[in-house]
Parts: C-alpha cells; sequence; structure tokens
C-alpha cells in the first residue's frame, strides 16, 4: 500500500524566512504534484514533476522530485502572507496500468507571520 | 468560466437519507474523479471514471454509487446517509487517457459540504 508522508504538518514562518515542506512516498513512481488549498476552497494545481530530478519554480515556490529516494521537496523563498494556505503532495499510484489514482499526504498547513 | 462545477455546494440532511451530488466539466477532459476529504482534511479518491466507463473504484460502501451520463458529467448518488459521511466531495477532471504528462493534471471543482444530521 502507498504511503505518503509530508512533514511538517504545520509550519508557522515569519515573512522574509525560507523553508522547506518535505514529502516522502513509500513505493516507486514517476509522478507527483502538489496542490494548495486555500481555507473553504477548492485544491489548486501548483506543480507537476515527472522524472527523477525534475524542478519546477513558480514565484517563491520551487518543487523538486528525487524518484530514488521517493522524495520531493516544496522549498519557499522568503515567505509572505499570500502564501498561507494548506499544502498537499500526491503521488500516482499507476493504478492498474491507468494513471490517476492520486495518494494525498495529509498536507501541510503553512501560516506565515508578519 | 466555470471549469468544474459541482451542485449544491452546500448540503445538510438528515440520517437515512438519500441524495445527489452532481458534478460537471467543461474542459473537454475524459477522465473524472470524486474524493472525499474529512473533518481532519485527509484527502481520499473514491471512484474514477474515463469516458463514462468506471476505472477506479476504492473501498467505498456500495452506499455510494456513482453516475456517469457522459465523459463531461459524473454525478454521486447517496443511499442511506449515515454521520460519517458528513465531508467535502470534490469532483476533479482531468484530461486522462494514461499518456502521462501534463495532461493527467487533475482540475477540481469546489466542493459540496455535506452535513449529515
Amino acid at each position: 500500500e502507498l504511503k505518503v508522508e509530508q512533514n511538517p504538518l504545520f509550519l508557522s514562518m515569519q515573512e522574509g524566512k525560507n523553508y522547506t515542506i518535505y514529502c516522502n512516498y513509500s513505493t516507486t513512481s514517476d509522478r507527483l504534484y502538489w496542490y494548495r488549498q486555500d481555507p473553504g476552497k477548492s485544491l489548486e494545481s501548483l506543480f507537476v514533476l515527472l522524472s527523477n530530478g525534475a524542478v519546477k519554480q513558480e514565484g517563491r515556490l520551487m518543487a523538486s522530485l528525487d524518484t530514488k529516494a521517493r522524495l520531493s521537496t516544496l522549498h519557499i523563498t522568503a515567505a509572505v502572507h499570500d502564501l498561507s494556505a494548506t499544502y498537499f503532495c500526491a503521488v500516482d499510484l499507476n493504478y492498474g496500468g491507468s494513471q490517476g489514482n492520486l495518494i494525498f499526504g495529509k498536507g501541510t498547513k503553512l501560516s506565515v507571520k508578519p | 468560466d466555470t471549469a468544474v462545477s459541482q451542485t449544491p455546494k452546500y448540503l445538510v440532511t438528515q440520517m437515512g437519507n438519500d441524495k445527489s451530488i452532481k458534478c460537471e466539466q467543461n474542459l473537454g477532459h475524459d477522465t473524472m474523479y470524486w474524493y472525499k476529504q474529512d473533518s481532519k482534511k485527509f484527502l481520499k479518491i473514491m471512484f474514477s471514471y474515463n469516458n463514462k466507463e468506471l476505472i477506479i473504484n476504492e473501498t467505498v460502501p456500495n452506499r455510494f454509487s456513482p453516475k456517469s451520463p457522459d465523459k463531461a458529467h459524473l454525478n454521486l448518488h447517496i443511499n442511506s446517509l449515515e454521520l460519517g459521511d458528513s465531508a467535502v466531495y470534490f469532483c476533479a477532471s482531468s484530461q486522462g487517457g494514461g499518456s502521462g504528462g501534463l495532461q493527467e493534471t487533475q482540475y477540481f471543482g469546489p466542493g459540496t459540504r455535506l452535513l449529515v444530521l
């Protein structure tokens, strides 16, 4: 059974600081997603990582994937309040040869304080 | 333009009732999904349909029955609602087809907040 573990689950940081969220998964997969969820809202796709060594950046967020270590990271640079949200990683289980069976981590609730 | 829409947004009902949630996507995607997000924000896939065909059916009570009249719609019918069914239900869609790449990105609807009393 695929397990996806994120840490930390809660992160309180000051504006301007850097931090990294980690996503470990327990079985082979070459497809990993990061999503953002604001309170009471839907999930917004941030990054799709499709191969070992993939790195994607958007604004103050950068995501990377190491399939050998079964690890993805989401790095936050110079945090601002607008980044406060819950961040989920999700791994594609490649269910029965058809992609799309996403297993989600428990989410990291990020709070950026002035 | 709403890409993935769900109705209703809120649903409050009594135990034992039967209810349906509707989902529509106007992205031209082939694959649609239902997820359940519990009170601890944990997200779990329930069902997936590709071009009206069921391809993922996780361990979900058979009181839950998805129906896909066409590839743009995936509805969720729930019989004999229980307290534990209270959650937020998200519909999602992706291009699918198993070809990999960005086509597999799933786009989520706004969610339906179900409260069973």
